[in-house]
């Protein structure tokens, strides 16, 4: 059965503090890694990693995916009360089937 | 440019009634998809569909479930004698054929 594990589950910042977000996974027929963003209503899409080790970046925002290993890892600098968010991993494998993990509740307090 | 339409953005049921939830994929896309997320957990995936054709249903309940995306109109996503455990937030996401998925705002179901 497809696994993704997220850690931590909740993190607690301040403004200005950088975070790190972990996601692993074991999973069958691995195409991609997505990032998504969750805000009370729709997943928001962030990034899609296919390559090891080739940083995607948006803003303030960067992940790396290391398909050797199997894990993700999402970063994010300068956080905002506005980054306040669950944030979702989620491994694509055949027929772009989405696994999600339970998400990473991040709050960050001005 | 409109998203991914869910209808509606509530619904209440009482135990044993039939509820009918509508997606609307963004235009263009031809792939439906439907994930629940029950309160404090992530979101599970239910079933992946095509135009007219259910192409992996895997991960819904064999009994009370239904899904269907017609030639014309929204994908409906079908629940027969609704459970206190059917309350959840039914999430559908379209795309082209390929990641990533774009997702509705849900329907959140609740069963009293």
């Amino acid at each position: 059965e497809d696994k993704v594990v997220q850690s931590p589950l909740s993190l607690v910042v301040h403004e200005g503090d950088t975070v790190t977000l972990n996601c692993s996974y074991e999973v069958t027929n691995f195409r991609s890694l997505l990032w998504y963003k969750q805000e009370k209503k729709a997943p928001t899409f962030l990034f899609m990693l296919t390559s090891s080790g080739i940083e995607k970046k948006s803003g303030r925002l960067s992940s790396i995916l290391d398909k050797k290993e199997l894990f993700s890892i999402l970063n994010i600098t300068a956080t905002q009360t506005g980054d306040s968010a669950v944030y979702l991993c989620a491994p694509e494998t055949s027929g772009s089937r989405l696994t999600f993990g339970e998400g990473t509740q991040l709050t960050v307090n001005p | 440019n409109a998203g991914v339409m869910q209808n509606p953005r509530h619904l209440v049921r009482r135990r044993g009634q039939e509820a009918r939830l509508r997606c609307s994929p963004v235009k263009g896309h031809s792939h439906v998809y439907w994930y629940r997320q029950l309160p404090e957990e992530g979101l599970k995936f239910m079933v992946y569909l095509q135009k007219e054709n259910i192409i992996d249903e895997s991960g819904m309940p064999k009994e009370r479930f239904s899904a269907e995306f017609p030639k014309e109109g929204p994908s409906i996503l079908r629940i027969q004698q609704v459970v206190r455990g059917d309350s959840a937030a039914y999430f559908c996401a379209s795309s082209p054929g390929k990641a990533p998925l774009h997702f509705g705002n849900g329907t959140r179901l609740t069963v009293t």
